[in-house]
């Protein structure tokens, strides 16, 4: 059964600071791997979609790597701002059903 | 992009009445859809898997009685919950994603049921 782990829980900085958030996975056969962003009491937006055979993925301030073989995915975020407040999501989509498996998200929080 | 549209986005029901839950997705075909909870400050769980004109795969511990999925259409999945308790009040979101498994999931803004 695959399971996604996310590290931190929460995370506090102040603006301007480079972050890292982590996930990490059991399961190395997934089909891909995605990073969403939730506002409270919001639905989910998609950040970065990294297939399988990528290592990275960039959006903006926003870097996504996967190191498949070691269960493992960053989430950089340069330049962070306080509009970058949000719980991160980290999802692995593997098996033969496609089911997606969520982490428990980090809760980032930018101080202006 | 594509879009996926939910509706409601809030909903207060009374205890025993029977809540409906619409997913569309806008601009694009879904054969499966995904049915998620999420409780306060906990991760989305995933509730069901919707395949377009079958029946619905529930996780376990889903109780498929409860919880009715229909996705009679490639752009049209529903939950209802029925006979609903105070327990029941969570965050529902569902996700679609087109015909590509490598594409990425696509996710509606969610519906806040409240029951009292």
């Amino acid at each position: 059964k695959q399971e996604v782990t996310q590290i931190p829980a929460a995370l506090s900085v102040p603006e301007g600071e480079n972050l890292v958030l982590n996930c990490s996975f059991t399961d190395s056969a997934i089909y891909n791997l995605q990073w969403f962003r939730q506002d409270p009491g919001k639905g989910l937006t998609s950040l970065l979609l990294i297939q399988s055979s990528q290592r990275e993925q960039t959006s903006g301030r926003l870097n996504a790597s996967l190191d498949k073989s070691s269960g493992r995915s960053t989430l950089y975020i340069a330049a962070s701002q306080p509009g970058d407040s949000a719980t991160y999501l980290c999802a692995v989509i593997g098996g033969s059903n496609y089911k997606l498996t969520f982490g428990k998200g980090t809760l980032l929080t930018v101080n202006p | 992009g594509a879009v996926v549209s939910q509706h409601p986005s809030r909903v207060i029901c009374k205890s025993g009445t029977s809540v409906k839950i619409e997913c569309r997705s806008l601009d694009f075909q879904a054969t499966t859809m995904f049915w998620y909870r999420q409780f306060p400050k906990q991760s989305l769980m995933l509730m069901a898997t919707s395949n377009e004109g079958s029946k619905a795969t529930y996780e376990q511990g889903v109780e498929k009685d409860k919880f009715l999925i229909n996705h009679a259409s490639l752009t049209l999945s529903t939950l209802t919950v029925t006979s609903a308790h105070p327990e029941d009040s969570s965050f529902y979101i569902c996700s679609a994603r087109d015909l590509s498994a490598n594409s990425p999931l696509h996710f509606g803004n969610g519906t806040r049921l409240t029951v009292t």
